[in-house]
Formats: C-alpha cells, sequence, structure tokens
C-alpha cells in the first residue's frame, strides 16, 4: 500500500524552528518528485515547495523562500522540511504529497504546526 | 485571494449533475493541465482528475473534467451523498514559477 506519514509538527513560538518529516512506503521514493502543501485552520490549499527525485532540484512558494528548505533522503525513504524564522501565517496542517501525472497524486494525513507565543 | 477562481459552494441534490469552474489565465489554465482534488470532511485531500480530464484509478467516471481556453470545469453526475466534500482545481503557473490552487468549492448535497 502507498503510504506517506509525516510527523514532526508541534507548538512553536515566532521566530522559532521545526523539521517535519515525512516517511513514505509503498512505492520507489527515489524515483518520485515530492512536495509539501499547506492548510490553513477553515482554509484552502496552499503549495509551499517541491524537490525533485534526486534532491538536486527545489522550488518554493515566495512566502516560505528563505525560511524553509525541502531535502530528502531517499535511502531513508523520508522527506523533510525544515521551517525557520516561523510566523503566525505559517500555521497550519502540512501535507506531503507525492508527485505524479504532474500531480499530486498521494497525501498524506497531514502534520499540524502551531506557531504561537 | 486564490490565483485560479473557484465558486465557494455549489449545491444538489441525489442524483443530480452538478458543475464547479476554475478560472484562471494565460500563464497557468491557459497553457498547463488543470487537476482536482476532493477533501471530505476532516480528511487529506485526494486527486480526482488529473491532466484536465483523465481519471485515475479507482475514480467513479461520475466525474469528470473538462478546459476551454483558461478555464476549466469538473462534472459530478448522478450525484451521491457521499461527494459532500470540498473540491479545489490546480495547476502549474508559469509566470509565478508556482503550483496554484483555486480557493475551493464546498459541494452540499441536499
Amino acid at each position: 500500500e502507498v503510504q506517506l506519514v509525516e510527523s514532526g509538527g508541534g507548538l512553536v513560538q515566532p521566530g522559532g524552528s521545526l523539521r517535519l518529516s515525512c516517511a513514505a512506503s509503498g512505492f520507489t521514493f527515489s524515483n518520485d518528485w515530492m512536495h509539501w502543501v499547506r492548510q490553513a485552520p477553515g482554509k484552502g490549499l496552499v503549495w509551499i515547495s517541491y524537490i525533485n527525485s534526486d534532491g538536486s532540484r527545489t522550488n518554493y512558494a515566495d512566502s516560505v523562500k528563505g525560511r524553509f528548505t525541502i531535502s530528502r533522503d531517499n535511502a531513508k525513504n523520508t522527506l523533510y522540511l525544515q521551517m525557520n524564522s516561523l510566523r503566525a501565517e505559517d500555521t497550519a496542517l502540512y501535507y506531503c504529497a507525492r508527485g505524479a501525472k504532474n500531480a499530486f497524486g498521494i497525501w498524506g494525513q497531514g502534520t499540524m504546526v502551531t506557531v504561537s507565543s | 485571494q486564490s490565483v485560479l477562481t473557484q465558486p465557494p459552494s455549489a449545491s444538489g441534490t441525489p442524483g443530480q449533475r452538478v458543475t464547479i469552474s476554475c478560472s484562471g489565465s494565460s500563464s497557468n489554465i491557459g497553457i498547463k493541465t488543470v487537476n482536482w482534488y476532493q477533501q471530505l470532511p476532516g480528511s487529506a485531500p485526494k486527486l480526482l482528475i488529473y491532466s484536465d480530464n483523465q481519471r485515475p484509478s479507482g475514480v467513479p467516471d461520475r466525474f469528470s473534467g473538462s478546459k476551454s481556453g483558461t478555464s476549466a470545469s469538473l462534472a459530478i453526475s448522478g450525484l451521491h451523498s457521499e461527494d459532500e466534500a470540498d473540491y479545489y482545481c490546480s495547476a502549474w503557473d508559469d509566470s509565478l514559477n508556482a503550483w496554484v490552487f483555486g480557493g475551493g468549492t464546498k459541494l452540499t448535497v441536499l
């Protein structure tokens, strides 16, 4: 079964840092591009970042550029999102998603990040 | 404000056909394919339609997608109560160099 499981969310103060992880199973992780997408409480979906299959190419939404870093460890079948200088507006449910068919083919269940003092 | 524009709500009765629109521009829908996602209450999104009109394995053929110019549509025929969910369109935007979503449409089955 293809599965993505996010972890690492929690409560953090403004200006703080957090690293999210996304463990993949059931498919050849090293073949696929991966994405992070977030959803603020009661709001819509917002794409955050992608990384290509070997980690050599990344891209970010303007709202997180310079603060967030996406990376992957293909040996561990794990995707990461390092989030620094967190702001209240970064409060959201963070989903990892597998890139497939030029779309977000499979989604994890999400991990909640709350930025508050 | 989302780059792609969807109506905030739609509704229909069981068995009816409903359509949800998604309006974009020449930098996204006009030159890129459109994907649709279904988000059931309390659940993660699920890919419903990709490449404008293709259904992933397991998605019923009651769901269909189309595109014309800078607009796309999702049609749901034979509406079921379990279709009550939020629906999002998405496409790559060449000008923004980013994936963009519509604001979502909440479908209510009356």
